[in-house]
C-alpha cells in the first residue's frame, strides 16, 4: 500500500515569511512529486512537480525532493494571504500514472 | 492550455435515483481521465482510471456497478452514480493527462448531495 504522509497542520505563519510544507512517502519506486494547492470547496491546481534530486524553484516556490530519504518539501517565500488553502502531496511512479495523494496540510498566512 | 470541465458543478438528487456527471477536456486530447472522490476534511481518494475507449480500472474497495464511467472519447469521460444514496454525498473531481505525461489536469468539481 502506497503511503503519502504530511502534518496536517494547520501551519500558521505571518505574512512575509517562509512557509515549509514537508512530505514523506513510502514507495522507493515512486518517480514524479507533485505539489497542488487546494482552496475550500474547489478542486486542486498544481503549483510544482519535481522528479529529480534537489531543488527546483518557480517564482515564490521552491520544491526540495531527496529520494534516499523518500522526502520532498515546498517552501513558499514572501507568504501572502491568499497562499492560505490546503497544501497536497501527490506522488507517481511507474507505468499507470496513478497519483497518490497526502492527506494535505492546511496553511494559514496572518495579515 | 489545459482546461478541463465538468458539469454539473452541483447537483441535489434522491436516494434511489441516478445521477451522470461529465468530464471534459477542452483544448487538448485525453488518454486517460482519473475520477477521484473527496469527504470533508479528507484527502482525494482515486476511485477509477479511464482509457478512451476501453473498460475503467476501478480501485479496491469502489463497487464497478454503482459507479459506471464511460470514456467515450478522447475528451469526454462520464461517471454515472447509480441508485445513490446518501453516503455517496462527496465532491467528486475528475482530472486528465496526456500522453506519457504525469501531469494530470483538474476539473473544478462536483458537489453531490443526495437527499
Amino acid at each position: 500500500q502506497k503511503e503519502v504522509e504530511q502534518n496536517s497542520g494547520p501551519l500558521s505563519v505571518p505574512e512575509g515569511a517562509i512557509a515549509s510544507l514537508n512530505c514523506t512517502y513510502s514507495d522507493r519506486g515512486s518517480q514524479s512529486f507533485f505539489w497542488y494547492r487546494q482552496y475550500s470547496g474547489k478542486s486542486p491546481e498544481l503549483i510544482m512537480f519535481i522528479y529529480s534530486n534537489g531543488d527546483k524553484e518557480d517564482g515564490r516556490f521552491t520544491a526540495q525532493l531527496n529520494k534516499a530519504s523518500q522526502y520532498v518539501s515546498l517552501l513558499i517565500r514572501d507568504s501572502q494571504p491568499s497562499d492560505s488553502a490546503t497544501y497536497l502531496c501527490a506522488v507517481s511512479g511507474g507505468s499507470n500514472y496513478k497519483l497518490t495523494f497526502g492527506k494535505g496540510t492546511l496553511l494559514t498566512v496572518n495579515p | 492550455g489545459a482546461v478541463v470541465s465538468q458539469h454539473p458543478s452541483w447537483v441535489i438528487c434522491k436516494s434511489g435515483t441516478s445521477v451522470k456527471i461529465e468530464c471534459r477536456s477542452l483544448d487538448f486530447q485525453a488518454t486517460t481521465m482519473f475520477w477521484y472522490r473527496q469527504f470533508p476534511k479528507q484527502s482525494l481518494m482515486l476511485m477509477a482510471t479511464s482509457n478512451e475507449g476501453s473498460k475503467a480500472t476501478y480501485e479496491q474497495g469502489v463497487e464497478k456497478d454503482k459507479f459506471l464511467i464511460n470514456h467515450a472519447s478522447l475528451t469526454l469521460s462520464t461517471l454515472t452514480v447509480t441508485s445513490a444514496h446518501p453516503e455517496d454525498s462527496s465532491f467528486y473531481i475528475c482530472s486528465a493527462s496526456r500522453d506519457s505525461s504525469y501531469e494530470q489536469y483538474f476539473g473544478p468539481g462536483t458537489r453531490l448531495t443526495v437527499t
